[in-house]
């Protein structure tokens, strides 16, 4: 079965520094995707960047990015600039290419000082 | 603009009754998604439909069904809740074919099992 590992419960970081969150995944398929979705207090799931696997090239949407590792199983989110509105919970999650449904990780709160 | 939403946001029930959460759609989907998510899990797949009558089980299924008897509605009927079951809960949907498919998530109905 497809794991999605989120080692880390929660970090914090600086406004205005860069942070990293860790994802791990699991699969024997070849062909899948990968997100990251944003929780914050209201609930509401935002998508915040997605890859494709057959892409090399690491996935940028404005502050954040992506280090796709693609051996190594690892999908990594970069926020660069941090600001007091990604605080919020931070929820990787894979998907078959051939499929619809979501396996996400268990999730990580980000928390940012001001 | 389309839109997914979901009632009701929040629900107190007793344990034993019977329960439904509405899901409404108008983005044309065909696949549509239920998830509960619980502290230390993430999200976790209930039940999902790619299609009017087609229902499937999701990791999670003990104890909810669903139908599908139009493309816009996946109610989600608790048959007896118990207080395992209190969760929040979101429905999601995504478009048919190849591509990224993202899921669009509704806000999240708040369910109390007392």
């Amino acid at each position: 079965a497809q794991t999605v590992t989120q080692s880390q419960p929660e970090m914090s970081v600086q406004e205005a520094e860069t942070v990293t969150l860790s994802c791990t995944y699991d699969t024997s398929e070849s062909d899948y995707y990968l997100f990251w979705y944003k929780q914050p207090p209201s609930r509401q799931m935002i998508l915040v960047i997605r890859q494709e696997a057959y892409k090399q090239q690491n996935a940028t949407e404005n502050r954040f990015s992506v280090n796709f590792q693609k051996a190594a199983k690892s999908f990594s989110l970069k926020i660069s600039d941090s600001q007091l509105g990604d605080a919020a919970m931070y929820f990787c999650a894979w998907r078959a290419g051939a499929n619809s449904k979501l396996t996400f990780g268990k999730g990580i709160t980000l928390s940012v000082r001001p | 603009d389309a839109e997914i939403t979901q009632s009701p946001r929040h629900k107190i029930t007793e344990t034993g009754r019977q329960v439904t959460l509405a899901c409404h759609q108008t983005w044309n989907h065909n696949n549509m998604f239920w998830y509960r998510q619980d502290l230390g899990h993430g999200l976790r797949l209930i039940h999902y439909s790619y299609g009017v009558q087609d229902t499937n089980k999701g990791e999670v299924s003990d104890g909810y069904s669903v139908s599908r008897s139009n493309t816009e509605d996946l109610p989600l009927t608790l048959e007896s809740a118990a207080s395992s079951q209190t969760s929040v809960y979101f429905c999601a949907s995504s478009g048919r074919g190849q591509g990224i498919r993202e899921q669009f998530f509704g806000p999240g109905t708040r369910l109390t099992v007392l």
